[in-house]
């Protein structure tokens, strides 16, 4: 099973900075199958990227994905007050799929 | 527009059942795996498994062999999960969703297992 450590667990930013989430993986996999995901109280996870660095349907270009083998990053490069919120990694390309425990980043 | 529409929230004691179901609308069902995610209070994003619509096969995560079983009925563009023996530590929310990558979601079923 893939183990997938996210870091830090909280961040705490103000809106406009940058944002620079990690999600490290207990062994090498394909980048063409690891998704981030945004996740906001009472609500659905949302898919923002795929494939590492792809950004899903309407998806803001302030976000972007970038990594390979087994560590990976999720970028904000300007935080919007919606932006806040909690987001996990996730990797499909093997049995068991796996999530990250979560990076909650919270309004400083 | 792609909806997945779930079930309404369970209570149910120890020991029972629940059935979830997922509801598709918006796309071709039987082109698109159907995954299930749970999410405990607080907690992080469980996998549990998934169902082709196409043929019914299934995967199931490894914690869950035994006791989850996921149908789906082609007829009416919806899956179906049940978990049963149910423990106090299977209280969360139940989602379904299209894959992969996951991208469309259900809006969640809470099931509450309590005495």
């Amino acid at each position: 099973e893939i183990v997938l450590t996210q870091s830090p667990g909280t961040l705490s930013l103000s809106p406009g900075e940058r944002a620079t989430l990690s999600c490290r993986a207990s062994q090498s996999f394909s980048s063409s199958y690891l998704a981030w995901y945004q996740q906001k109280p009472g609500q659905a996870p949302r898919l923002l990227i795929y494939g590492a660095s792809n950004r899903a349907t309407d998806i803001p270009d302030r976000f972007s994905g970038s990594g390979s083998g087994t560590d990976f990053t999720l970028t904000i490069s300007s935080l919007e007050p919606e932006d806040f919120a909690v987001y996990s990694c996730h990797q499909y390309g093997s049995s068991p799929r796996t999530f990250g425990q979560g990076t909650n980043l919270e309004i400083k | 527009q792609v909806q997945l529409v779930q079930s309404g929230a369970e209570v149910e004691k120890p020991g029972a059942s629940v059935k979830v179901s997922c509801k598709a609308s918006g796309y071709t069902f039987t082109g698109y795996y159907i995954h299930w995610v749970r999410q405990a209070p607080g907690q992080g994003l469980e996998w549990m498994g998934w169902i082709n619509p196409n043929n019914g096969g299934t995967n199931y995560a490894q914690k869950f062999q035994g006791r989850v079983t996921m149908t789906r009925d082609t007829s009416i563009s919806t899956a179906y999960m049940e978990l049963s023996r149910l423990r106090a530590d299977d209280t969360a929310v139940y989602y379904c969703a299209r894959a992969q990558p996951l991208d469309y979601w259900g809006q969640g079923t809470l099931v509450t297992v309590s005495s």
